[in-house]
């Protein structure tokens, strides 16, 4: 089964404050793929990044990096300086041959960043 | 290109009634998928497409919700005799092909509102 946690509910910060965003995962697959998705007030879910198992290298992407650890299935995720169009609701999600590919959803944080 | 559509943004329908949402992929895409987005629930897979088959229903939550997509095209998800915990949003996503590598799409969305 796959399982994905994203232990925090709402996280609140001050615009140019650095937001990170935690996920866990559980799965049984020995190559899987994790997403990071941004669900902005317009409702439409935005694709952001995405790391394969076998790369563990961790990038930075303009403001927007992530964390990538296989020994503790966490695959976090960070924006700096943070802007007010940050606010939203961040979705990390699993996919795996077990499951054909289909997404596995966290329940998501809600970023609110306050001017 | 174009994304992924979804008509209509909205649907109010009372209960009992039949109601059909439609998603039409972005071009080329031969994988479709349906998730089903509700407070209680959160993101849920319901069905997926490789092509115009679908290996694998058992997302679906009853009987009572059946999909088809016809040309390798556009998709259709038919809920009938709608109930109250029906109401959600019901989101479709694309993307090349079935498998992890390839990030999935996602349309704006359909509201149903079972009254």
């Amino acid at each position: 089964a796959q399982k994905v946690t994203q232990a925090q509910t709402e996280i609140s910060v001050v615009e140019k404050e650095d937001v990170t965003l935690d996920c866990v995962y559980e799965t049984r697959d020995t190559t899987y793929y994790l997403f990071w998705y941004k669900q902005p007030p317009s409702g439409e879910l935005v694709f952001l990044i995405r790391r394969n198992s076998f790369d563990e290298q961790n990038e930075i992407s303009g403001r927007y990096s992530w964390n990538f650890q296989k020994s503790t299935s966490s695959f976090n995720f960070t924006i700096t300086a943070s802007q007010v169009v940050d606010s939203a609701v961040y979705f990390c999600a699993l996919s795996g041959r077990s499951n054909d590919y289909k997404l596995s959803f966290g329940a998501g944080t809600t970023v609110t960043v306050r001017a | 290109g174009a994304g992924v559509s979804q008509s209509p943004s909205n649907k109010v329908t009372e209960k009992g009634k039949d109601v059909e949402l439609r998603c039409d992929p972005i071009s080329g895409h031969t994988a479709l998928y349906w998730y089903r987005q509700s407070l209680g629930q959160g993101l849920e897979f319901l069905i997926y497409f490789q092509g115009n088959s679908a290996p694998d229903k058992s997302g679906l939550p009853s009987d009572r919700f059946s999909a088809e997509r016809t040309g390798g095209s556009v998709s259709t998800l038919t809920i009938q005799r709608t109930q109250q915990e029906d109401s959600a949003v019901y989101l479709c996503a694309s993307s090349p092909s079935l498998g992890g590598r390839n990030e999935q799409f996602f349309g704006p969305g359909t509201r149903l509102t079972v009254l």
